[in-house]
Parts: structure tokens; sequence; C-alpha cells
């Protein structure tokens, strides 16, 4: 079985510039988290989808990061535009209904230059 | 607020040789705990987690970790260190309780295996 799968794995642009990642979910995993870290800092949650709805998104840090979850399946993170600060590794987790056990993605490191 | 504190950002130890690696968290309930692992390249893998019962749990790779309540710890250990094991470490800490919330994590601990 597929585990959870990023794309892209990098990801330089410029200030400004928009970029969309993109994750796809263990198949049947209702659950989708998304987190991100930054160099030299914990690995921090932005925020929760279960199945299409958001659950959770007290994590994201502004309105220039946009989530969506159509359909239930894959999601997408889009920064719009993108700042120096956004700059570090998102990283993408799934999980079964109900369950605490989180299944990660090896991240999108994205450098904003 | 919600903390997980992991006290040691790199540990080197020879392989062969015992490994202790420290994670305290906050709050007043005990949260579920779990640890983490991540290798140059991949994803976070899930090495254990406790939820409730039995204070010493036993993961995968031979690694296991003890809870102490009185502590507000949860130490991973493992016995023999093998040169596979440098990576780094994430101990995390789920407050909600049973549900499917976001994790908090500490910041991490990178070990490094002497020949």
């Amino acid at each position: 079985e597929a585990g959870v799968t990023q794309f892209p794995s990098h990801s330089v642009i410029e200030k400004g510039q928009t970029v969309t990642l993109r994750c796809d979910p263990i198949s049947g995993h209702d659950n989708l988290y998304w987190y991100r870290r930054v160099m030299g800092k914990e690995i921090k949650f932005l925020l929760h989808f279960v199945k299409e709805s958001k659950q959770d998104e007290s994590g994201m840090p502004n309105n220039r990061f946009l989530a969506e979850r159509t359909g239930g399946t894959y999601s997408t993170l889009k920064v719009q535009p993108a700042e120096l600060e956004d700059s570090g590794v998102y990283f993408c987790a799934s999980s079964q209904v109900f369950a605490s056990e989180q299944f990660f993605g090896p991240g999108t490191r994205l450098t904003v230059l | 607020a919600q903390s997980v504190t992991q006290p040691d950002i790199h540990i080197t130890v020879s392989e062969g040789a015992s490994l202790e690696l420290r994670c305290n968290y906050s709050y007043g309930a005990t949260p579920y705990l779990f640890w983490y692992v991540q290798s140059p390249g991949q994803g976070l893998q899930l090495l254990l987690k406790y939820f409730s019962g039995d204070t010493l749990v036993q993961g995968i790779k031979g690694f296991e970790a003890e809870f102490k309540r009185s502590q507000s710890s949860f130490n991973l250990r493992k016995p023999s260190v093998h040169w596979s094991d440098a990576a780094e470490y994430f101990c995390a800490a789920q407050y909600s309780g049973g549900g499917a919330d976001g994790l908090t994590f500490g910041k991490g601990t990178h070990l490094i295996i002497q020949p």
C-alpha cells in the first residue's frame, strides 16, 4: 500500500510568487494534516481536515496560506504571496477516522528567496 | 501552553552503546505520547506510542520508552545502537486525549553514531 506522498519534494521561489504544495494521503484516510518546520524550530501543526471539511485551522499563520481538500482525497496548500519567513519543510500526514496514529509524508522543502 | 521539550539537540553515542533520548511534556492531563524518527530524505516514521496502561512500551527497531507521570517524561531508550539508527528523533504529544487532533512536537534530537 502506498504511503503519504507529497509533491514537489523541493521548491525554490522568489518572494512575492505563489506556490502550491500537494499531498496525497493514504487511501481511505479521512484525516489529513499539514505541518511545517521552520529551520531550527519544532514541527508545528497548521491544520486538520476531516474528509473535505476543515476541522481545525488554528495553526495557519496568516491569510496568505490557503488549504483545500476538494472531494476529500488529496489536499493542496497554496502560499500567495510567499514571504521569506515561509521557508521551511511542509509535512503532510494522514490517519484513519478516530485514530491517533498519523502517517507522514517525506515533506516538501520550500525555499523563498 | 501545551509544549513538548527535547533538551538535547544533538547526542553522540558509540555503536553498540546504550541510548536514552529525553522528552518532557507540559499541561495538566496526560496526553497521548509518540516517538517518531526521520532518516534523511524520508518522512517521519512512528517508533512507538503510549496511550494508557503499561508505562513501558515497546516499539519497532528495538526501541522502548517509559512513561513517568511524576516527571512528565517519556524517554526513549535502546540497549545497543546500530549505525543505521543515526537520524533525527521527535517526541510528540496529542492533547485531545483520544481524538484525532494535531500533534505537538519537540524540537527534535539528532543522533550521531560513532564507529
